[in-house]
């Protein structure tokens, strides 16, 4: 089934402690990205990833860092949470950059 | 000011009525354009794509007016399934950068 992973689902953490969020598809697809949602400001982008080893900043990329070392996989890691980083995470893939994405289940962070 | 504005709503409405959403951008730039639903916090899903010749796909048809830069969602015999949040999504060429705007929530009345 093509599908697009995410682990954790949910996560309760401390501030400053290092995490790591991580997304798979299973499509071959080119394009991965991550958003957080925040009531009242939609789906923000973070990172976004054209293909291995290529990673470019969205919107909000502050207090994040990600890494695509395998086509697969598009970690989102957060080395120093902070209570503003509780959000909604969506990874995201796509064939190549402007076409339809296919979204993960998303992952419920909150920093405390 | 926001790449993407919405309408948020929400819309009430009975069951077999007709409702529009509409969705401006601000970068001319734009070259893609999406609408995907969102049921309840769950991940988005592609709705539909839009074209610059506008398209129909049962009874749903978007529209892109570049000229004024919106774009736009008419929902027609609405049915109690379509009751979710409709985001607009557009994609900038020059970064490939994907922007939403904030949803707009449908409610299909019995």
């Amino acid at each position: 089934e093509a599908q697009v992973t995410q682990n954790p689902r949910y996560l309760i953490t401390v501030t400053g402690k290092k995490l790591t969020v991580t997304c798979s598809q299973n499509m071959n697809h080119e394009y991965m990205s991550w958003y957080r949602q925040d009531p009242g400001l939609g789906l923000r982008q973070i990172y976004y990833s054209m293909n291995v080893e290529v990673t470019d900043k969205g919107d909000v990329p502050e207090g994040y860092k990600v890494s695509r070392k395998e086509k697969r996989n598009f970690p989102l890691i957060l080395e120093s949470p902070s209570p503003n980083q509780t959000s909604l995470y969506f990874c995201a893939s796509s064939l190549t950059g402007p076409y339809t994405q296919y979204f993960g289940p998303g992952t419920r962070l909150t920093v405390l | 000011r926001k790449e993407v504005e919405q309408d948020p709503g929400p819309f009430n409405v009975p069951e077999g009525a007709t409702v529009a959403f509409n969705c401006t951008y601000s970068n001319s730039a734009s070259q893609s354009f999406f609408w995907y639903r969102q049921d309840c916090r769950k991940e988005p899903k592609l709705l539909m794509s839009v074209y610059s010749s506008g398209n129909e796909d049962g009874r749903f048809t978007a529209q892109l007016n570049r000229a004024s830069q919106y774009i736009s969602l008419l929902i027609r015999d609405s049915k109690l399934s379509d009751s979710a949040t409709y985001l607009c999504v557009v994609n900038i060429n020059t970064g490939n950068q994907f922007y939403f705007g904030t949803g707009t929530s449908l409610t299909v009345i019995p």
